[in-house]
């Protein structure tokens, strides 16, 4: 079972949808969870990070972490074009020197 | 913003080849990362560096090797490269992993 598993997609939605982005992981000593954007031919950009379960909210994007089922999502409201991305997720443990683990990243299209 | 600066957007090596992929990031991090990225695969951990001319293998080390000689500056190397080193290589630096990686554009190389 791989660490981090996120559905590839792709996924495509209309202008002004909300999306919703998901991910799922396999170890409960995991305690920090990161979001990316990566648009193509572009290195990652770091979007969100949360410590723990509960949500937290920057603009348009909400990302929430339910330790309990192991589930981390992302949430965008009134997607736009430029929301057009690879979105990866990723976690590590407590201490600063684990190394992050990402997922494999979904795909989404925002169609205008 | 810190800024991670990968010296290549684009390259092509023949198999065999000797190549040298530069990286230097401007925030004084002490943590700096290579990864390759390639579709179905995600990002891979090639090598990291927690301090000058310290090294670790990640999940992928074979064929590479890395060099830290300054803090800001983290190289990695083909020794002798081939076609399936064919990839999207990206550097990333942190400060503290637990709060996220700042990533380069990334360098795609490819091996003919």
């Amino acid at each position: 079972q791989k660490e981090v598993e996120q559905d590839p997609g792709p996924l495509s939605v209309p202008e002004g949808a909300i999306v919703s982005l998901n991910c799922t992981y396999s170890n409960s000593a995991f305690q920090y969870f990161m979001w990316y954007r990566q648009y193509s031919r572009k290195g990652p950009e770091l979007l969100m990070y949360t410590y723990s379960s509960g949500n937290k909210e920057d603009g348009r994007f909400t990302a929430q972490v339910d330790k309990s089922s192991k589930y981390i999502s992302l949430f965008i409201r009134d997607s736009q074009p430029s929301d057009s991305a690879t979105y990866l997720c990723a976690t590590n443990l407590k201490t600063s020197y684990d190394k992050v683990i990402f997922g494999p990243g979904t795909s989404l299209s925002v169609i205008p | 913003d810190v800024k991670v600066t990968q010296s290549s957007r684009y390259l092509v090596k023949r198999t065999g080849e000797k190549v040298f992929l530069e990286c230097v990031q401007d925030m004084d991090h002490e943590n700096m990362f290579w990864y390759r990225q390639d579709p179905g695969l995600g990002l891979r951990l090639i090598y990291f560096s927690y301090d000058v001319k310290m090294k670790e293998k990640g999940d992928i080390p074979e064929g590479y090797s890395v060099s830290r000689e300054k803090k800001e500056r983290f190289s990695l190397i083909l020794e002798s490269a081939s076609t399936n080193q064919t990839s999207m290589y990206l550097c990333a630096s942190s400060l503290d992993e637990r709060y996220g990686y700042t990533f380069g554009s990334g360098t795609r190389l490819t091996v003919v």
